[in-house]
């Protein structure tokens, strides 16, 4: 089975500066996809960003960037210019190639955004 | 931005209840899932649901719950016989496709509450 691991239960990071978040995960497939998703206070939970794994360009949009590390099976999310609406729950998530669908997601990571 | 919404927001019941958590995925989309999260726990993947049948289901989706699109729009999850440890929030999804670009968008969570 697969499995997610966020190991920072919290981060912080100063108003404009940059953070990144970790994220492993271990899979024995060769197909999948990996989600960061994130969810403000009392809020949805959003997609920040999605990285297939047969592409070896890491994934970036706008302020948010992966650095994608297939063999060390690692996708941590880096935040640059953070800004205080970064503020909230991320969670890092996996989806087999395979699969209907069925996201495997970490615990979460709380990030607090300092003015 | 069309939502998934999800009702009631907090559902209080007794053990051995019947509850119904609703959902109302987005009107386009033609795949659906429930997620739950534990208090302090992952969240973790209930089912997926396409062409009124069930695509996937985890080992927590046992013959105590079951989903249904009763009509056009709805999306529900039945617990039969609640316990106390199904006390969670609910998180319904929705998405237009399984393609490796089609997004899970997420509705705000039901929590429910057994007592």
């Amino acid at each position: 089975a697969q499995t997610v691991t966020q190991s920072q239960p919290e981060m912080s990071v100063q108003e404009a500066e940059t953070v990144t978040l970790s994220c492993t995960y271990d899979t024995s497939e060769s197909d999948y996809y990996l989600f960061w998703y994130k969810q403000p206070p009392s809020r949805q939970m959003i997609l920040v960003i999605r990285q297939e794994a047969y592409k070896q360009q890491n994934a970036t949009e706008n302020r948010f960037s992966v650095n994608f590390q297939k063999a060390a099976k690692s996708f941590s999310l880096k935040i640059s210019d953070s800004q205080l609406g970064d503020a909230a729950m991320y969670f890092c998530a996996y989806r087999s190639g395979t699969s209907y669908g069925k996201l495997t997601f970490g615990q979460g990571t709380i990030l607090t955004v300092h003015p | 931005e069309p939502e998934v919404t999800q009702t009631p927001s907090h559902q209080v019941t007794q053990m051995g209840q019947e509850v119904i958590l609703r959902c109302v995925p987005i009107s386009n989309h033609l795949y659906f899932y429930w997620y739950r999260q534990i208090l302090g726990q992952k969240v973790e993947f209930l089912v997926s649901f396409y062409n009124n049948e069930i695509s996937e289901k985890s080992e927590i989706f046992d013959d105590q719950f079951s989903v249904e699109r009763p009509d056009g729009s709805n999306f529900t999850l039945k617990i039969r016989s609640t316990k106390l440890e199904d006390s969670a929030m609910y998180f319904c999804a929705s998405s237009p496709g399984m393609g490796s670009t089609d997004t899970q968008y997420f509705g705000p969570g039901t929590r429910l509450t057994v007592l």
